[in-house]
């Protein structure tokens, strides 16, 4: 049965950056989409951005280009999501979100999210 | 960026009742339109994909419908374990884009 297992709580300083984690326990990421999505305390769920592992394609919401990186480690079937200069708007549960995905290289199409990571949650305080 | 529209934001409900809800969608999304469901402290739950598919184990009662840009989630028959908060979300173009959320309360 595959899971994604996500990274454990981080607490950063604003400024800092943080590297969170999801690896594809029991299975693989390399034939499917994965994103991230985050949901601020109280509030709702946020696009960040994802990979295309076989086409080697990213996507990013223009909030957060520039400040976020998003990439896979084929070998390991780990995602990665590394978001830099945090401030205190940044604190919230990052999850990761696999789906089947469609369409080809010039025409790649998300789906919906079947398996998410359990979440992790990053604090950004000084 | 697409927008999606939640309404209502929070409604209450009894247990057996029978509640819909809607999302809409800011253009037309053909049937790229998923629904989740989000307990307290956990991730969201996949429920209704491509506006109208219901998600592997996910029981019957739970329903979806809609076409372009208009949509609703219909719930046949609330059950304790569906007090929750539901989302709705375009996979039609990037950025990837969910609404604001309805909450199932008591």
């Amino acid at each position: 049965q595959v899971q994604l297992v996500q990274s454990g709580a981080e607490a950063k300083k604003p400024g800092s950056s943080v590297k969170v984690s999801c690896k594809a326990s029991g299975g693989t990421l390399n034939n499917f989409f994965l994103s991230w999505v985050r949901q601020a305390p109280g509030q709702g769920l946020e696009w960040m951005g994802g990979i295309i592992p076989m086409f080697r394609i990213t996507n990013y919401a223009q909030k957060f280009k520039g400040r976020v990186t998003i990439y896979t480690d084929g070998s390991t079937s780990t995602g990665y999501m590394e978001l830099s200069s945090l401030r205190s708007e940044d604190t919230a549960v990052y999850y990761c979100a696999r789906d089947d995905g469609s369409g080809n290289y010039y025409d790649p199409h998300y789906e919906a999210f079947d398996m998410w990571g359990q979440g992790t949650r990053v604090t950004v305080s000084s | 960026d697409i927008q999606m529209t939640q309404s209502p934001s929070s409604l209450s409900a009894s247990v057996g009742d029978r509640v819909s809800f809607t999302c809409r969608a800011s253009q037309s999304i053909s049937s790229y339109l998923h629904w989740y469901q989000q307990k307290p402290g956990r991730a969201p739950k996949l429920l209704i994909f491509a506006a109208s598919n219901l998600q592997s184990g996910v029981p019957s009662r739970f329903s979806g419908s809609g076409f372009g840009t208009d949509f609703t989630l219909t719930i046949s028959s609330l059950q304790p374990e569906d007090f929750a908060i539901y989302y709705c979300q375009q996979s039609y173009s990037v950025p990837l884009t969910f609404g604001g959320g309805t909450k199932v309360e008591i």
